[in-house]
């Protein structure tokens, strides 16, 4: 199957600063990438749509300013999570969308990014 | 609410029995898909089914797709403790939508 990768696996950082995650596809070009967020024992949660070329779109009550989002290419998508807090310690997962079939579209995760703030 | 629900929530069984999951909505999807999640890794995807009525086998795993493509189940026969994970089901409503994840459930198989 596709492969998609996410780097850092692990990240711990400081309140207040930033930190950026990138997801990669390395063997098919995604025109759309999902970044997801899974806190402890609960199932995915979708934050945002990111498509290249053009702005994200985010879900009902993800803040896009504290989450930014660029996809800049059709294999690399980055999450910035800014002047990041305590709270926004979870696992982040990122996948990307290959269009198998008019409906069988599949979508390829990464391994995750685990951020703890302190 | 959920917009998909997966039972049970928790399931911890002994090695070599079978076992059903089942993940139900009221609307109708186009298309559905199961993942395996193990802990700390991303979900790996077993399945996609878009007919209903489907039925589809992986190895030991029998996964159908309700014939009014509301509901799909699961069936593990002879449970090993390689399987033991998160299993998530994701539907999409229409083409082109984003798949909308369940709660999961838990499976734990002890050897």
């Amino acid at each position: 199957g596709a492969v998609v990768s996410q780097h850092p696996s692990w990240v711990i950082c400081k309140s207040g600063t930033s930190v950026k995650i990138e997801c990669r596809s390395l063997d098919f070009q995604a025109t759309t990438m999902f970044w997801y967020r899974q806190f402890p024992k609960q199932s995915l949660m979708l934050m945002a749509t990111s498509n290249e070329g053009s702005k994200a779109t985010y879900e009902q009550g993800v803040e896009k300013d504290k989450f930014l989002i660029n996809h800049a290419s059709l294999t690399l998508s980055t999450l910035t999570v800014t002047s990041a807090h305590p709270e926004d310690s979870s696992f982040y997962i990122c996948s990307a969308r290959l269009s198998a079939s008019r409906f069988g579209e599949t979508q390829y995760f990464g391994p995750g990014t685990r951020l703890l703030v302190l | 609410t959920q917009l998909l629900e997966q039972s049970p929530q928790f399931l911890s069984i002994q090695e070599g029995e079978n076992l059903t999951v089942y993940c139900n909505s009221s609307s109708v999807f186009s298309s559905l898909q199961w993942y395996r999640q193990e802990p700390g890794e991303g979900p790996v995807l077993l399945v996609t089914v878009v007919t209903g009525g489907e039925v589809k086998k992986l190895k030991r795993l029998t996964f159908q797709f309700g014939d009014a493509r509301k509901d799909s189940s699961l069936h593990i026969t002879a449970a090993q403790p390689g399987d033991t994970g998160l299993y998530l089901c994701a539907g999409a409503r229409n083409y082109g939508q984003n798949f909308v994840f369940g709660p999961g459930t838990r499976l734990s198989v002890l050897p």
